[in-house]
């Protein structure tokens, strides 16, 4: 199994630059969502889906853009870099619903450190 | 809105030893779900434990275990019989209806031999 996917772990932008980091899971989860991770921050939701189709904001969605036109794939996608996104991105995934085993548990993927220049 | 508050960003504790790593949030709704997951340095994280809020009985994986008062809004970890593989920074987690979910600041847990 390869739970949640994210590409690519490192990246460093200048400012202005755009990107997109990928983010792919097999497990057939219907939530989706991106994190960022700063020192003393903990973890803030930036954007998240309850299915294909479907995404809304978090705390802190400005400056980033996502979709969800399956239910295997979220990207998330930085329009014009800015020194205040350097961070640590996760991606994480879960089942909805109580009573299914597992159901509201995220599973992460590994990360990726974007810095901007 | 809802917050979750860890106040303490670092802890140790001696190797075979108990410790208990605090977190308190904050919500007006009644049905919810709360986790503590563990990061370790290779930045992986990784689920320790759930508590529904519905479920009175304490939630307990193997060594660690959980203290959830509903009522004072308080979901405290403790593990027991310490081990090196337990160093790591541990978040809390609150989980709304409408599955957003919120983390703590984090406590970072050192093991000392």
């Amino acid at each position: 199994n390869a739970g949640v996917t994210q590409t690519p772990k490192f990246q460093v932008l200048k400012t202005g630059q755009s990107m997109t980091l990928q983010c792919a899971q097999d497990m057939n989860h219907e939530y989706m969502s991106w994190y960022r991770q700063d020192p003393g921050m903990g973890l803030r939701l930036i954007h998240y889906s309850v299915g294909a189709g479907i995404t809304d904001q978090g705390e802190v969605p400005n400056g980033y853009n996502v979709s969800r036109s399956t239910t295997e794939d979220f990207p998330l996608r930085l329009l014009s870099a800015a020194p205040s996104q350097t961070s640590v991105y996760f991606c994480a995934s879960s089942n909805l619903g109580q009573g299914i085993a597992g159901a509201n548990v995220l599973t992460f993927g590994a990360g990726s450190r974007l810095t901007v220049l | 809105a809802q917050t979750v508050t860890q106040s303490q960003p670092e802890m140790s504790v001696q190797e075979a030893e108990t410790v208990t790593l605090s977190c308190t949030y904050d919500t007006s709704e009644s049905d919810y779900y709360l986790f503590w997951y563990k990061q370790p340095p290779s930045r992986q994280m990784i689920l320790v434990i759930r508590q529904e809020a519905y479920k009175q009985q304490n939630a307990t994986e193997n060594r660690f275990s959980v203290n959830f008062q509903k009522a004072a809004k308080s979901f405290s970890l403790k593990i027991s019989d310490s081990q090196l593989g337990d160093a790591a920074m541990y978040f809390c987690a609150y989980r709304r209806t409408g599955n957003q979910f919120y983390f703590g600041t984090g406590t970072s847990l050192t093991v000392i031999p």
